[in-house]
């Protein structure tokens, strides 16, 4: 079966730059995506990119994908407090119109 | 304000009763979706629709059941076939058209307890 790995836990201090890994499945994915999730809420769109893209910055957000290698990264500079959250990685594969969603990596920001 | 509204927040579920979740969006969005979030694991796909009137499986369909009425709603049913209902429960919706093809975006939760 297809599946998206994250690993689970990461833990920054603030401040510090914080990378969150994923590997996805279908080279033919057309779009990529992350979402934050904060404790007993739904999942927040933070960015997506398209598979014909290397790279995307937004704020304090860059995406990097390899496509070679099936794996995407978040990278948030200047982590703050508020970051700490859980980070979901998903994909879409072309043709189809669902998602699939990784475990989640759960960010931890101490002060 | 336009957004997804899922209700209600907490829903508390007897042995062999079947409950309805509630999600509502006012986004003119053509498609939405039901999700299920387990501690610890990402989100799995129960039903999707992409029109009024239609709809269709997702990966655990199984002891749950959907309605698709109206394109503003999209109402999930745990059954009492669902043997492990206790969940959190998220909707979500999407404009499958242009740039921003099938972005999905969710709404709060119900968060579903078996008493």
């Amino acid at each position: 079966g297809e599946d998206v790995e994250q690993s689970l836990f990461l833990s920054v201090r603030e401040g510090d730059s914080s990378v969150i890994n994923c590997t996805y499945t279908d080279s033919s994915s057309t779009y990529l995506y992350w979402y934050k999730q904060e404790p007993g809420a739904g999942l927040q769109l933070l960015t997506y990119i398209f598979s014909n893209m290397d790279m995307k910055q937004d704020q304090r957000l860059t995406v990097l994908l390899n496509k070679k290698d099936k794996h995407l990264s978040l990278r948030i500079a200047d982590t703050q407090t508020g970051d700490s959250a859980i980070y979901f990685c998903a994909e879409r594969y072309s043709g189809y119109s669902t998602l699939t969603f990784g475990k989640g990596t759960m960010l931890l920001v101490s002060p | 304000d336009g957004g997804i509204t899922q209700s209600p927040k907490y829903l508390f579920r007897k042995e062999g009763q079947n409950v309805t979740l509630s999600c509502e969006q006012n986004l003119n969005h053509d498609a939405m979706y039901w999700y299920r979030q387990d501690p610890g694991q990402g989100l799995r796909l129960i039903y999707y629709s992409q029109i009024v009137n239609d709809f269709q499986k997702g990966d655990i369909a199984e002891g749950y059941s959907v309605s698709r009425e109206k394109k503003e709603s999209f109402p999930l049913t745990v059954t009492s076939a669902q043997k492990n209902p206790t969940a959190f429960y998220l909707c979500a919706s999407s404009k499958p058209s242009g740039v921003f093809q099938e972005t999905q975006y969710f709404g709060p939760g119900t968060r579903l307890l078996v008493l």
